[in-house]
């Protein structure tokens, strides 16, 4: 299994830009690049997803180097409601239908953004 | 469309005793996945149900089991209750048992007393 490096925390302000880094140095050819976010008492919640160089949505930006062995989500201009735990995970065993899929969620970074 | 529901979303339990938690994937998702978060651990992975089949199962005891049924709605059971089951218990559905874009409930907070 691909296993995943995040720093725990990160202070940011309000109005700043976010970079979060996740190293991954065992990622396999197949596994995709998946970044949720969570709240407390709340089911983490889909940001973005990459498999390598950029990928931009309505929220965010995933930067995925050529090697793959890290990846960095984006967060443009953070409020105070981007506070929450931000998880990095690399799928496992992807291919065709049928084969097993293991999901590793690492530790997660608590973004904590002051006023 | 609705999302994942889980059902019930708190739920008191005594040692020994045994529990069961229902989800209701988005429909047309085939794929079911469950979860367990506790505050040290983490979101470790319990199980996956695709087409009604456990297709991978985490490092858990036989204790936490579970099923799918032919509409993709799945249960886990847990039996013989510790208090180390203490937790949230997640549920999250994709449409397809390789899309890693996964959709979670609520999830369901055992406390185990």
């Amino acid at each position: 299994l691909a296993k995943t490096t995040q720093p725990i925390s990160m202070d940011s302000y309000e109005g700043q830009e976010v970079n979060i880094t996740c190293s991954h140095n065992n990622i396999a050819t197949n596994d995709y690049i998946t970044w949720y976010q969570q709240f407390p008492s709340q089911g983490p919640r889909f940001i973005i997803q990459g498999y390598k160089t950029k990928v931009t949505n309505e929220v965010a930006s995933l930067f995925i180097p050529a090697d793959r062995k890290s990846s960095t989500l984006s967060l443009p201009r953070v409020s105070l409601s981007d506070t929450a735990v931000y998880y990095c995970l690399v799928g496992d065993n992807l291919g065709t239908s049928g084969s097993a899929r293991q999901l590793t969620f690492g530790s997660g970074t608590q973004l904590t953004v002051l006023p | 469309k609705a999302g994942v529901t889980q059902t019930p979303r708190y739920l008191i339990k005594t040692r020994g005793q045994q529990v069961t938690l229902s989800c209701s994937p988005i429909s047309g998702h085939r794929s079911v996945s469950w979860y367990q978060q506790t505050p040290g651990q983490g979101l470790q992975f319990l199980f996956e149900y695709f087409s009604e089949t456990q297709r991978n199962k985490g490092n858990f005891p036989g204790r936490f089991s579970g099923r799918q049924f032919s509409n993709s709605r799945s249960e886990m059971n847990v039996s013989t209750l510790e208090l180390g089951d203490s937790a949230l218990y997640l549920c999250a559905s994709s449409p397809t048992a390789t899309n890693e874009k996964l959709f979670f409930g609520s999830g369901t907070q055992l406390s185990v007393l």
